[in-house]
């Protein structure tokens, strides 16, 4: 398998632009996560969805933000307006459902917002 | 709720020295625990993980961690360190059932010297 795979890797765009980062889990895989990872905060989890359905969202920033899971093998994270602050890797991860199972986590996407 | 805590934001060995990752939990059931890696400008990649067989568990690259419910420990040792070693750690927690989210640890990051 390709394991999870992310598009863009690098992002850099102006401060007000939309940013629209995408995900492709590993196929069979029901549930989806979407991370946010900066030296100042870590890692935080910002959505998750379970048979492509949201679960939780309470880690959305705010409503900037948004997340949709419109098939089993795709998703994506959408900021707009973007902010400076939005300066982070994102990072999609993906598993089967259930307390046993780890996450596989893509490569994640570098967003420099300017 | 499930929370980790990982002691030691910077830990540094000598090569060929043990290493010792430091992780405890809170749980109100019993856990799930993983320990993860992220190499730099990588996603995070799974060391092992304890899912209530074994208390002692073998991960990849000569890395174990042992279950202690008495201390409520999942340390991450390794008898001897490599220079490849070099790479940031995440503890994190899932509850049992058919819970999905995990809670990860602020991380520990390993540095190996000659």
């Amino acid at each position: 398998d390709a394991g999870v795979i992310q598009s863009p890797r690098h992002e850099v765009t102006e401060m007000g632009q939309e940013v629209t980062l995408r995900c492709k889990p590993i196929s069979g895989h029901n549930s989806l996560f979407w991370y946010r990872q900066t030296m100042m905060r870590g890692l935080e989890l910002l959505i998750y969805f379970n048979n492509n359905v949201p679960i939780d969202d309470s880690g959305m920033p705010e409503d900037r933000f948004s997340a949709k899971m419109p098939n089993a093998s795709f998703s994506t994270l959408k900021i707009q307006p973007s902010e400076p602050r939005d300066s982070a890797v994102y990072f999609c991860a993906s598993s089967l459902e259930g307390a046993a199972y780890e996450q596989y986590f893509g490569p994640g996407t570098r967003l420099t917002v300017t | 709720a499930q929370s980790v805590t990982q002691l030691g934001s910077h830990v540094s060995v000598s090569e060929g020295a043990l290493v010792l990752l430091r992780c405890n939990y809170s749980s109100s059931v019993p856990p799930y625990l993983f320990w993860y890696v992220q190499y730099p400008n990588q996603g995070l990649q799974l060391l092992l993980k304890y899912t209530s067989a074994a208390t002692l568990v073998k991960g990849i690259n000569g890395f174990e961690a042992e279950f202690k419910k008495s201390e409520t420990s999942f340390h991450l040792t390794k008898p001897s360190a490599h220079m490849s070693d070099a790479a940031e750690y995440f503890c994190a927690v899932k509850k049992g059932g058919t819970a999905s989210k995990l809670t990860f640890g602020t991380g520990t990051r390993l540095q190996v010297t000659l």
